[in-house]
């Protein structure tokens, strides 16, 4: 069974950072074209960043580009996100996300997500 | 700048009656869409990727259609579960979402 279960959110101040996790099962992760994408609030589904099958592209969206990264360990089947430089508009639920195609992929299987609230 | 957008942002059905959603791309996607649907508190759930394509284990009262720039999302009998917020993807360049359709019970 394929699962997905990110940690590592939670309170942060601003200006501060913060790792999250992903630790996949039931399928292997560099196997795949892996996503983080955030929802603020109530409102609606934002992607973050990708990390492609080779496990050196990464690509991020402009909001977060240069102060989030996006890395993975083998070993561990598991997929991170390193974020700096927090602001109160990163507040969101992350969702780890798993694009099993080439890079035109549609996203299959999704975490239960973890909350990062950016506030002091 | 791919921008997606979806309409209406509510949709009022009776159970049992048809759901027609629409997304519209601001250039083409070709056939690079999908449908995930969200219930309160949980993941976003895929139900259409390819602009038609069922995902594994999604029910066929789910339809979508489209290509280009304009896609529709068909659910045909209305059930209990399905209330939901409905959104679109472009997965052609990077990935978008629309902003989401509410679809609650009329």
């Amino acid at each position: 069974e394929v699962q997905l279960v990110e940690t590592g959110g939670g309170l942060i101040q601003p200006g501060g950072s913060l790792r999250l996790s992903c630790a996949a099962s039931g399928f292997t992760v560099s196997s795949n074209f892996m996503s983080w994408v955030r929802q603020a609030p109530g409102k609606g589904l934002e992607w973050v960043s990708v990390i492609y099958r080779d496990g050196t592209s990464t690509y991020y969206a402009d909001s977060v580009k240069g102060r989030f990264t996006i890395s993975r360990d083998n070993s561990k089947n598991t997929l991170y996100l390193q974020m700096n430089s927090l602001s109160a508009e990163d507040t969101a639920v992350y969702y780890c996300a798993r694009g099993w195609r080439s890079a035109i992929t549609p996203l299959d299987y999704w975490g239960q997500g973890t909350l990062v609230t950016v506030s002091s | 700048e791919m921008v997606m957008t979806q309409s209406p942002a509510t949709l009022s059905v009776s159970p049992g009656q048809r759901a027609t959603l629409s997304c519209r791309a601001s250039e083409s996607v070709y056939s690079h869409l999908a449908w995930y649907q969200q219930k309160p508190g949980q993941a976003p759930r895929l139900l259409i990727y390819d602009a038609s394509t069922r995902a594994t284990g999604v029910p066929a009262r789910f339809s979508g259609s489209g290509s280009g720039t304009e896609f529709t999302l068909t659910i045909s009998s209305l059930q209990s579960e399905d209330f939901a917020v409905y959104y679109c993807q472009q997965y052609n360049n990077w990935w978008t979402f629309g902003q989401g359709t509410k679809v609650e019970i009329k």
